[in-house]
């Protein structure tokens, strides 16, 4: 069963132009959401997270959107760059101090074009 | 250690053979996961380690899988018999409440 749903699977922006990745969970009891950020060859890293008592979070060019009704969180990276270039992954878990077992997205390759 | 090491990076074997792959983790994290991610697509959760509990294995897609973790640090992974449905990159980490996961550069598990 595939508890987090993550769209679209790739995706194509100009340099300066926002990207927004989407997730979609469906288990209520979840309570952190982290977004991840891969290179190839290299394992994947935490980018930003957030809990459910906040609708948004910024981490610098990087937002964390929110909808606990919706079952739904986004992640926006404003001003994208060429080496914002790499696969982005969503994730959840039940437990909100970030070291329980995880349930990932499929993920979502970013591009970045000049 | 600086971060999470994985060894081999690389190890293609023969099916039916058994493969086993290490995980160091950064000294004093609690937790330790294995994850597994087959091309494109996404990390499927395997097992879990959490301080002294028993591991949580309901990840693990049959009984040629198995892992331990030592000590409360270093973690092995063990495929029997592996199959060319087993090809993946097998992804370790830890972490320490609050901090998230660190992950390792991963194990790529070639089958042939």
């Amino acid at each position: 069963q595939q508890q987090v749903k993550q769209s679209p699977q790739s995706l194509i922006v100009q340099k300066g132009g926002i990207s927004i990745i989407n997730c979609a969970y469906e288990n209520t009891a979840f309570d952190y959401f982290p977004w991840y950020q891969q290179f190839p060859g290299k394992g994947p890293a935490l980018l930003i997270a957030i809990r459910p008592d906040v609708s948004e979070k910024k981490e610098g060019r990087f937002t964390i959107s929110f909808n606990k009704s919706a079952k739904q969180f986004s992640l926006h990276i404003m001003d994208s760059q060429p080496g914002d270039s790499a696969t982005y992954f969503c994730a959840a878990s039940i437990g909100n101090f970030g070291n329980e077992k995880l349930t990932f997205g499929t993920g979502t390759r970013l591009t970045i074009i000049p | 250690g600086a971060g999470v090491s994985q060894s081999p990076s690389n190890k293609v074997t023969e099916k039916g053979k058994d493969v086993e792959l290490r995980c160091d983790p950064i000294s004093g994290h609690t937790a330790l996961y294995w994850y597994r991610q087959s091309l494109g697509q996404g990390l499927e959760f395997l097992i879990y380690f959490q301080g002294n509990s028993a591991p949580d294995k309901s990840g693990l897609p049959s009984d040629r899988f198995s892992a331990e973790r030592t000590g409360g640090s270093v973690s092995t992974l063990t495929i029997q018999r592996t199959q060319q449905e087993d090809s993946a990159v097998y992804l370790c980490a830890s972490s320490l409440p609050g901090y998230g996961y660190t992950f390792g550069s991963g194990t790529r598990l070639t089958v042939v």
